[in-house]
């Protein structure tokens, strides 16, 4: 079955670029979409965005300026860069599947465990 | 402040039945299907229900979810000191062209 583990620097400076790769074992990347979600104490679980196999994206507006996700299909990894982090942008960053038609149709199945990334100087 | 809104906690004794309301708008609830999710901290979350009433295969059946209008529920009858976590509602939205959230709520089997 397949699993997501997400993985990369637990710290970050404040102005810097936030780098995540979520790595996915188990199965197959083909026909899904890739999400990334995070989770803080103030602003709960926000979606930052996703791509899909092929390739479209779709980022929250609240984010859009500074997100980029990616694929690397021949290492089965998710990339996620943040730029500009402020500590605003410390959360548990989680990447997830996202299954079933459309991407408005979605659900989020598996997720990973989540990485926690700490924005301070 | 969430999109959606849970309450923040709700309990209940073993073998009870309990059930978890989340409240939305016509951009969100009222025009998709709502998905449930089950988060024990430090570990992935789980899905729970899918399309509003689908459970996914090893989710037990004491496990339900409907919905109405702009609200959905999550229902677990038979109440067991293992569904001691917090649950989450997700829809897209339609304002936002993405998914959004409710802000959980802390299951206590008392």
């Amino acid at each position: 079955q397949v699993q997501l583990q997400e993985s990369g620097p637990g710290l970050v400076k404040p102005s810097e670029t936030l780098s995540l790769t979520c790595t996915v074992s188990g199965g197959s990347m083909s026909s899904y979409y890739w999400s990334w979600i995070r989770q803080s104490p103030w602003k709960g679980l926000e979606w930052i965005g996703y791509m899909s196999y092929s390739e479209t994206t779709n980022y929250n507006p609240s984010l859009k300026s500074r997100v980029t996700i990616s694929l690397h299909k021949s290492k089965n990894e998710v990339s996620l860069k943040l730029t500009s982090v402020t500590p605003a942008d410390t959360a548990v960053y989680y990447c997830a599947r996202g299954r079933g038609g459309s991407p408005s149709d979605h659900w989020f199945d598996p997720w990973g465990q989540g990485t926690l990334v700490i924005v301070s100087s | 402040q969430s999109v959606l809104t849970q309450p923040p906690s709700a309990s209940g004794t073993p073998g009870q039945r309990v059930t978890i309301s989340c409240s939305g708008s016509s951009s969100n609830i009222g025009s998709h299907a709502v998905n449930w999710y089950q988060h024990l901290p430090g570990a992935a979350p789980k899905l729970l229900i899918f399309s509003n009433t689908q459970r996914p295969s090893g989710v037990p059946d004491r496990f339900s979810g409907s919905k109405s209008g702009t609200s959905a529920s999550l229902a677990i009858s038979g109440l067991r000191s293992e569904d001691e976590t917090d649950y989450y509602c997700a829809t897209w939205d339609d304002s936002l062209d993405g998914w959004v959230f409710g802000g959980g709520t802390k299951l206590t089997v008392l």
